[in-house]
């Protein structure tokens, strides 16, 4: 079956790094997304990747190993609004987006 | 301003009743989607559809039905067929089905009485 893995809680200090790991099985890779979600409300797009590496867009980076079937979005300069859930979701042979449960970061000031 | 207007945000409904959620979009994207949103789980696709008037089956399908007879509109009916229906429903859309990023509405929210 398929299966994203991502911690179901985090917890961070205001101005701090934290590091949200993903580790995912599908039937094929098309791409690995990250999204942002506050609490009652829709999802925003973060990042994609699809070759392994880092990609880095401001405060927030993205890396992927397709080997590993790993992945983490990195938060640097940690700031109270990025208390909100962080989910992983892959797209598979089929372009299907996989999506997992989330981790939700709460940020401590 | 573009984007996806779902309404409404929260509907109550007895048990035995369908009811419809809106989905609009001004994005000229092709492809919609709806997914359920549970505690403790990843985004589950009930229908998507790649062009006006088709529209397939994804994982949770059962219970529910959609139209697209435009091409901004893909709304979502939660028929009395449907278990557990209460959850919070996300629509999405795409420039195309396999372009990753999804610009989602705001959401909606059912609770069944």
């Amino acid at each position: 079956g398929q299966n994203i893995d991502q911690p179901t809680e985090m917890t961070a200090t205001e101005g701090a790094i934290v590091q949200i790991n993903c580790t995912y099985q599908t039937s094929g890779f098309n791409g690995l997304f990250w999204y942002q979600q506050h609490a009652g409300e829709a999802p925003t797009f973060l990042s994609y990747n699809v070759l392994d590496g880092l990609e880095e867009k401001g405060r927030f980076s993205s890396f992927l190993s397709r080997s590993k079937g790993y992945s983490y979005l990195l938060l640097k300069e940690l700031q109270m609004k990025d208390s909100a859930s962080y989910l992983c979701a892959v797209a598979d042979s089929n372009y299907q987006l996989i999506w997992g449960a989330g981790t939700k970061l709460i940020i401590k000031p | 301003d573009g984007g996806i207007t779902q309404s409404p945000k929260y509907l109550f409904r007895k048990e035995g009743q369908n009811v419809t959620l809106s989905c609009e979009q001004n994005l000229n994207h092709d492809a919609m989607y709806w997914y359920r949103q549970d505690p403790g789980q990843g985004l589950r696709l009930i229908y998507y559809s790649q062009i006006v008037n088709d529209f397939q089956k994804g994982d949770i399908a059962e219970g529910y039905s959609v139209s697209r007879e435009k091409k901004e509109s893909f709304p979502l009916t939660v028929t009395s067929a449907q278990k557990n229906p209460t959850a919070f429903y996300l629509c999405a859309s795409s420039t195309d089905v396999g372009t990753g990023e999804l610009f989602f509405g705001e959401g909606s929210r059912l609770t069944v009485l």
